[in-house]
């Protein structure tokens, strides 16, 4: 079945550093990924989302590229922030675009930044 | 901006006791979700719904059943509460099936 692998566990980075989070997927439909975020005692929020191969799609300093050669969606950021702390979650629309009715979560990488 | 609320935002329960979350949306959306979240396992979809007075079954529906009595209005609800429902649950919806989802702001259960 439809699927995503993405980097889990506790990420953490010193501010000002570059970071990527990992997401790969499994789908034999038309894929449609997103990237949720997620901040302490908050609920998920979109962060960005993409269906055009290689196209890259950016939010907040956030971007990712939709690489269907290679099935993956990874998150980048030139630079994080100490805001940039939350847990950041991949997800794939199952059954693909247009007929699909949920999406299938990653289970999630948590991002720490230090000063 | 979308607007989706639950109730309560906490919850104590007793095992074996009924525990009912509800969640309501302004959105004008069909979809709506039930999610719980652990450390460790990410977002798992319990319960959802694409139309009222219709529910259909997620990846872990075993232990909760679902209400959606009107478009706007979608219940979860815990027959007999367990020590391993201790979670804390959101409420979704979206416009459709593969749209973006609103998230409530989450209900935290813990069942003693």
């Amino acid at each position: 079945g439809d699927s995503v692998t993405q980097t889990e566990g506790l990420v953490t980075l010193t501010k000002g550093l570059p970071v990527m989070l990992n997401c790969t997927y499994q789908t034999t439909y038309s894929p449609f990924l997103f990237w949720y975020v997620q901040h302490l005692n908050e609920a998920p929020k979109l962060l960005l989302k993409s269906s055009t191969d290689n196209k890259r799609t950016e939010h907040q300093g956030f971007y990712a590229t939709l690489h269907k050669s290679s099935s993956s969606f990874h998150l980048q950021k030139s630079s994080v922030q100490l805001s940039d702390s939350a847990l950041y979650f991949c997800a794939l629309i199952e059954g693909g675009q247009g007929t699909g009715s949920k999406l299938s979560f990653g289970k999630g990488a948590k991002l720490t930044v230090s000063p | 901006e979308a607007a989706v609320t639950q109730s309560p935002r906490s919850k104590v329960a007793v095992t074996g006791g009924k525990v009912t979350l509800s969640c309501h949306q302004t959105n004008n959306h069909d979809y709506m979700y039930w999610y719980r979240q652990d450390t460790g396992h990410g977002l798992r979809l319990i319960h959802y719904s694409y139309v009222a007075d219709s529910t259909e079954k997620g990846d872990i529906p075993d232990g909760y059943k679902a209400s959606r009595p009107s478009q706007e209005n979608f219940s979860l609800i815990l027959e007999l509460a367990s020590l391993s429902q201790t979670a804390v649950y959101f409420c979704a919806s979206s416009d459709w099936g593969g749209g973006e989802q609103y998230f409530g702001p989450g209900t935290r259960l813990t069942v003693l």
